[in-house]
């Protein structure tokens, strides 16, 4: 069965520090995988996506994500935080024959000036 | 550039009441879908459209009713308003059925 992990509810970190917020995933075949932003009370806007070529994908905002496929993993990072970063994170996998997208349950950054 | 419009932004309904979520995009996007947004369940999906006169069920589709008779425009009807509909509802729409996604703006429904 497909479906996509955010361990963490939330992360927190000090501004101007690395950030990573972890998504795993479980596909059958290959997957595309996708990262979304939501700050509060507003609608999702998309950061970066992941179908094939390299593993380091370069996103909106300075954002990245690395593509591990022996560990299943789809982790977002940022080399230095900014306050204006925290929001809620979701990681959305895109597999099957469908095609449809499943959502993660979302990680909530929290950067701490 | 609007993208993606959902109306209204906010909604109070009585249980049993009927409405409309409008949602449209400017975009000629062939997929569109619908979401609802709950605390600690992430997004469901409730219906999508891979293109105008063509619908189906998402993951949550009970209560719910959708149309697609033109590329912009995807609304969903709320049948009898339950509590249980009380949700945050997206609209998204893309090119194709697994590319990035534009949302709209959401809009807050509450059914008391």
């Amino acid at each position: 069965a497909q479906s996509v992990a955010q361990p963490e509810d939330q992360v927190n970190v000090a501004e101007g520090n690395p950030l990573t917020v972890k998504c795993t995933y479980s596909v059958s075949g290959n997957p595309y995988l996708f990262w979304y932003v939501q700050y509060p009370n507003r609608g999702l806007q998309f950061l970066l996506k992941y179908i094939t070529g390299d593993n380091l994908v370069k996103g909106s905002y300075g954002f990245e994500a690395e593509f591990n496929k022996s560990q299943t993993s789809f982790h977002l990072k940022k080399p230095s935080a900014l306050v204006s970063d925290s929001a809620l994170y979701f990681c959305v996998l895109n597999a099957g024959n469908n095609r449809k997208l499943i959502w993660g349950l979302g990680t909530s950054l929290a950067v701490n000036p | 550039n609007a993208g993606v419009t959902q109306t209204p932004k906010f909604q109070v309904l009585k249980t049993g009441q009927s409405m409309t979520l409008q949602c449209a995009q400017d975009m000629n996007h062939e997929y569109m879908s619908w979401y609802r947004q709950d605390p600690g369940m992430g997004l469901r999906l409730i219906h999508y459209s891979v293109g105008a006169g063509i619908t189906d069920q998402g993951e949550v589709p009970n209560g719910y009713n959708v149309s697609r008779s033109t590329t912009e425009d995807f609304p969903l009807r709320l049948l009898s308003a339950a509590p249980s509909q009380t949700s945050v509802y997206f609209c998204a729409s893309s090119y194709s059925e697994g590319g990035p996604a534009f949302f709209g703006q959401g809009t807050r429904l509450t059914v008391v």
